[in-house]
Parts: C-alpha cells; sequence; structure tokens
C-alpha cells in the first residue's frame, strides 16, 4: 500500500547543530509539504514543493530550507537549530494542489 | 493573504448530544475547505472538505455548511461518541493559491 514516511521519530539535539529531518511518500504525488505543529497555533506551513526542484516558502521558513531531487523525497533542513523551534513536525503529500493533504506520523524534535 | 478563525478553542458535549465547531476566513476567493480530524499522538486526517460551489455536504452524522457570503463554514457533528474525542481542524485555500492555511483547532471532549 502507498503510504508516506517521516524519519526519524523523535530527535533530540542541541543549539546551533544542523538537524535533516527526512520525509518519503510512495504516492508518485507531485505536491508536498512540511508544517510544524505547535499547541495553540494549530498546522503551520514552513516550506511546499510542487513538484523536482520546486520549492517555496510558507509562512514559517526561516530557519529552515528544503530540497526536491525526486518525486518521493522532501527532506528538511534545519541549519542551525534553536530552541524555538522545538515541536511536531509533519510531513504531507496531495494529488491535487488543492485537495485531500496526507500526513506523516510525525516527527518530534527538541533543540536543548 | 488568507486568515483562518477557528472557534470554540474547546468544547465539552455529552455523549449524543450534537457539537458544532465554527470557522471564518478573510480570503473571499477561496473556494476549498477541508476539516482534520487528530487523535492523540496521531496524525491528522480528512474527514470532509467542500468546495465553494457547494453550500452543504454530508457524510454520516459528519456534516459541513459553508456561507461563502458571511466567510465562513462549519463542521456539524451529530450523535456523538467517544471516538470523536479528538482536535479538529479547519483549513482554507484559494483558487490558484499555493497554501492551506489551518485554524488553531478546536478540542472536542464527549463525555460519557
Amino acid at each position: 500500500d502507498a503510504e508516506i514516511t517521516q524519519s526519524p521519530r523523535h530527535k533530540i539535539t542541541e543549539t546551533g547543530r544542523q538537524v535533516t529531518l527526512a520525509c518519503h511518500q510512495t504516492w508518485n504525488h507531485n505536491n508536498m509539504f512540511w508544517y510544524r505543529q505547535d499547541l495553540g497555533h494549530g498546522l503551520r506551513l514552513i516550506h511546499y514543493s510542487y513538484g523536482v526542484q520546486d520549492t517555496n516558502k510558507g509562512e514559517v521558513s526561516d530557519g529552515y530550507s528544503v530540497s526536491r531531487s525526486n518525486t518521493e523525497d522532501l527532506p528538511l533542513t534545519l541549519e542551525s537549530a534553536a530552541s524555538s523551534q522545538t515541536s511536531v513536525y509533519f510531513c504531507a503529500s496531495s494529488e491535487l494542489r488543492a485537495g485531500e493533504q496526507f500526513f506523516g506520523p510525525g516527527t518530534r524534535l527538541t533543540v536543548l | 493573504g488568507e486568515n483562518v478563525e477557528q472557534h470554540p478553542s474547546t468544547l465539552s458535549v455529552q455523549e449524543g448530544d450534537s457539537a458544532v465547531i465554527k470557522c471564518t476566513y478573510s480570503d473571499s476567493a477561496s473556494n476549498y475547505f477541508p476539516w482534520y480530524k487528530q487523535e492523540l499522538g496521531k496524525r491528522p486526517q480528512l474527514i470532509i472538505d467542500i468546495r465553494s460551489n457547494v453550500g452543504e455536504k454530508k457524510d454520516q452524522r459528519i456534516a459541513v455548511t459553508l456561507n461563502k457570503t458571511a466567510k465562513h463554514f462549519s463542521l456539524h457533528i451529530t450523535e456523538t461518541q467517544p471516538e470523536d474525542s479528538a482536535v479538529y481542524f479547519c483549513a482554507a485555500i484559494s483558487r490558484g493559491g499555493n497554501k492551506l492555511v489551518f485554524g488553531a483547532g478546536t478540542i472536542l471532549r464527549v463525555k460519557s
């Protein structure tokens, strides 16, 4: 069955370190998204991609970057982790830009 | 850009009662409005969505209504059950838009 996976599921890191969160989907969806979830803020869009070599900034993109070298993967990189980036991160993909998004299981990141 | 406000932030109902969650949006060009349910520790999952050419949509005990003039849409859950307890998120995206904007979420508790 097609699915979307994230790794690692839990990560503890130190301030200033570079961290990469992986996202892999097997639906062959062109559209992929990264969100962070914090209490009281719902899901906020970090970056998104509509296809290979396409990346776009979301509403909270500062301190994050993504790259899209193939259809299946959209890794999220925190260039220099900050305590404010402690959060739960969800990756999602969709067939349509304005259509159902399928979410991964999430990655809980703690920056000490 | 789009702004989505969701109310209430928490809602407690007795099992068997109805629950209503309301969202307002700012972009009159928005044309797609999904609702996601997130159980504790799980990923968000789509439960129902509506497009701007439709005023109401039902799926068993769940319904969504859309008032384009007032720019608000609502989720209605009838005959609530304990397994309906979760966080519910509304969202909106505009035609040609590239960002699904989420509300802050509503914690629904169904007391048995």
